[in-house]
């Protein structure tokens, strides 16, 4: 099964440091979610897109749709200690109604 | 509280042993889906079931058999002939398979070879 191309592979910040990261595919995706997933712990959805474009906030996360619908970002604004973990996005095919999943970003926080 | 609960939380199987691990939702999804996650690696689809008494293979279904008798219920089988079953299980739900499908997930099942 095809897999994202997610980038960063890991990033290491410091508390307050604004982050970026990105996904992309080589195929046209109608759908982009992103998760955080914790040590030990199952993924949970921080931001759905489902439209070219579209730019949606959760806090201080902010995800964008990118236009040409094969990638999308993830922005997280004054990082915090508790924003460390693994981002996974995944996004579904224009054709197919499964999800990719990306290989994840590991998020480090110094303080 | 409505979510999806997977037990056990750790599962140890011996050489040749089939192991079973359960997946309950109470969110009234219509989907189920089994993912199974390596260290460093992105999620891999194992099976996924659209409706009750039905399921189709994921990407990597060999070794695996799974059964959807009710909405609420999804377990997982991992049979002997899985030769690399050390893994962290996940199972995860979504209203319905479509265009704005969502999927959530359970707290996973970390299943260790003896």
């Amino acid at each position: 099964g095809q897999q994202l191309n997610q980038s960063p592979q890991s990033m290491f910040i410091q508390e307050g440091e604004d982050v970026s990261m990105n996904c992309t595919s080589s195929s046209i995706f109608n759908t982009w979610l992103w998760y955080k997933q914790d040590p030990g712990e199952g993924p949970v959805l921080l931001i759905a897109l489902y439209k070219a474009g579209e730019l949606t906030s959760n806090g201080r996360l902010t995800a964008q749709f990118g236009i040409t619908r094969k990638d999308s970002f993830l922005n997280i604004s004054a990082s915090i200690p508790s924003d460390v973990g693994i981002y996974f996005c995944a996004g579904r095919p224009g054709t197919a109604s499964k999800l990719t999943f990306g290989t994840g970003t590991r998020l480090q926080v110094t303080l | 509280d409505g979510g999806i609960t997977q037990s056990p939380k750790y599962l140890f199987r011996k050489e040749g042993q089939n192991v079973t691990l359960s997946c309950e939702q109470n969110l009234n999804h219509d989907a189920m889906y089994w993912y199974r996650q390596d260290p460093g690696q992105g999620l891999r689809l194992i099976y996924y079931s659209q409706i009750v008494n039905d399921f189709q293979k994921g990407d990597i279904a060999e070794g695996y058999s799974v059964s959807r008798e009710k909405k609420e219920s999804f377990p997982l089988t991992v049979t002997s002939a899985q030769k690399n079953p050390t893994a962290f299980y996940l199972c995860a739900s979504s209203m319905a398979s479509g265009r704005q499908e969502t999927q959530y997930f359970g707290p996973g099942t970390r299943l260790l070879v003896l």
